[in-house]
C-alpha cells in the first residue's frame, strides 16, 4: 500500500509569484483534503476534493486553487504570492465515507521572501 | 476564531506514568473528534478517534474522554513511552466530516 506523497519537500518563491504542489492520495482513497500550517499552529482547512470536484472550503481567498485529477492526484495552486503564504502544506486523503481518518502527506515546505 | 484549543504547548513525562493531554473546544456542533501525532519532518498520522455519542474510546494505551458539557476532550497515554514524544494535535469536526478544526499542538516529551 502507497502513502501519501507530496512533491516538492521545500520551495523558495518571491512575493508575487505563482506555486504550484502536488499530491499523490494513499492508494485506494478517492478524497483529498489541503491544510496549511503556519510556524507554531495547527493545520488549517484550506478546501477538500472529493471525485475531482471541491467538497468544502476553509476561510481563504480565492488565490488558493485546486485540482483533482481522475487517479485522484491533486493539486494546490496559489496565485500572487504574499509573505504569509509561508507554511507547511500538507496534503491528506480518505475514503469518502471513512473521511474522518484522513492519512497526511509529509508537507511541502513554501518560504516566501 | 481558534474553535478548538490546547492550552499546553509542551507536557513532560516519566517514563512508565500516564501522559494526559488536553483539548478544548468552542463549537457545540462539532460531533467527531480525533488525536494525531506528529514526529518532525512527516505528516500527522491518526491515533485514536471518539465521536459524541461515546464519553470513551480505548485502543490499547490511548484512551480519549470526552465531556461534552465542558466541552472538553482529553488523551490518556499509560504507560507512557519514550517513543509516545511527538506533537499531538486534536481536532474536530462537524457533521459532514469534510472540514477539520485542529488545535495548536501540545509537544510531549517522555524522559526514560
Amino acid at each position: 500500500e502507497t502513502g501519501v506523497t507530496q512533491s516538492p519537500t521545500h520551495l523558495i518563491k518571491t512575493r508575487g509569484q505563482q506555486v504550484t504542489l502536488r499530491c499523490s492520495s494513499q492508494s485506494g482513497h478517492n478524497t483529498v483534503s489541503w491544510y496549511q500550517q503556519a510556524l507554531g499552529q495547527g493545520p488549517q482547512f484550506i478546501f477538500q476534493y472529493y471525485r475531482e470536484e471541491e467538497n468544502g472550503r476553509g476561510n481563504f481567498p480565492p488565490r488558493f486553487s485546486g485540482l483533482q485529477f481522475p487517479n485522484y492526484s491533486s493539486e494546490l495552486n496559489v496565485n500572487a504570492l504574499e509573505l504569509d503564504d509561508s507554511a507547511l502544506y500538507l496534503c491528506a486523503s480518505s475514503l469518502q465515507g471513512s473521511s474522518y481518518e484522513q492519512y497526511f502527506g509529509p508537507g511541502t515546505r513554501l518560504t516566501v521572501t | 476564531d481558534q474553535q478548538v484549543k490546547q492550552n499546553s504547548p509542551s507536557l513532560s513525562v516519566q517514563e512508565g506514568r500516564i501522559s494526559i493531554l488536553n483539548c478544548d473546544y468552542t463549537n457545540s456542533m462539532f460531533d467527531y473528534f480525533l488525536w494525531y501525532k506528529k514526529y518532525p519532518a512527516e505528516g500527522p498520522t491518526f491515533l485514536i478517534s471518539i465521536s459524541s455519542i461515546k464519553d470513551k474510546n480505548e485502543d490499547g494505551r490511548f484512551t480519549v474522554f470526552l465531556n461534552k458539557s465542558a466541552k472538553h476532550l482529553s488523551l490518556h497515554i499509560v504507560p507512557s513511552q519514550p517513543g509516545d514524544s511527538a506533537v499531538y494535535f486534536c481536532a474536530a469536526s462537524a457533521n459532514t466530516g469534510n472540514q477539520f478544526y485542529f488545535g495548536t499542538g501540545t509537544s510531549l516529551t517522555v524522559i526514560p
